[in-house]
């Protein structure tokens, strides 16, 4: 078992851009979460997905943020229109199910100039 | 609103010596309380969480509810333990997970 996988490990954009990160969970895993970690803090939570639906967005910025965990593939945590506040590491972690343990993945870095 | 506070940004200790790595918190309700590591070039793993009360590479944690606290000891430090340690709280039937900003402890050999 690999494990949660993101790819890409790291990407720069220029502001206005676009961003998308992806994110396979552990197999036989159908719950994804996405955080937010900005230098010197700790992650934040944006949003909890399970297959096909959006369970929690509350940590989700308003604008320029989406996120989808499709039937197939993987999840994707799209951001429009980067702006340098966006730089940050973005993880993903997965779980069986509810209140099940979160395992994470090694995370996307995200620059933008 | 959830909070998780670590007061401490980092932490040295010699190798051999007890540690502990504060973590308090703010929750209104019963919250399941965790302790995740980041050891150099690996991803964030749990390293430990309240309700099962276990021993995970000597590590303890207990939750004091009465001094909303849930601190993490080992008596004994040894050199693989350096790493980021992250406290984290999730409560209200919530899946997601409330992290502190992280300690880093250094064991000095």
């Amino acid at each position: 078992n690999a494990g949660v996988m993101q790819n890409p490990r790291h990407l720069v954009r220029r502001r206005g851009q676009e961003a998308r990160l992806r994110c396979s969970p552990m197999k036989g895993h159908s719950h994804v979460y996405w955080y937010r970690q900005l230098p010197e803090e700790g992650l934040k939570f944006m949003v909890y997905l399970q297959k096909e639906n959006i369970i929690d967005e509350s940590g989700m910025p308003k604008e320029r943020f989406s996120a989808e965990f499709p039937k197939e593939g993987p999840s994707i945590l799209r951001i429009q229109q980067v702006v340098r506040g966006d730089s940050a590491a973005y993880f993903c972690a997965s779980s069986a199910g509810v209140a099940e343990t979160q395992y994470f993945g090694p995370g996307t870095r995200l620059l933008v100039l | 609103a959830q909070r998780v506070t670590q007061p401490e940004k980092l932490l040295s200790v010699f190798k051999g010596a007890p540690v502990e790595l504060k973590c308090n918190y703010s929750y209104s309700g019963s919250p399941e309380l965790f302790w995740y590591v980041q050891y150099s070039r690996q991803r964030l793993q749990l390293l430990l969480r309240h309700i099962s009360r276990e021993s995970i590479k000597g590590f303890t944690a207990d939750l004091n509810k009465g001094e909303t606290s849930f601190h993490l000891k080992k008596p004994f430090a040894q050199e693989e333990d350096s790493a980021m340690y992250y406290c984290a709280l999730s409560g209200g039937g919530a899946n997601n997970l409330f992290f502190g900003t992280g300690t880093r402890l250094t064991v000095i050999p």
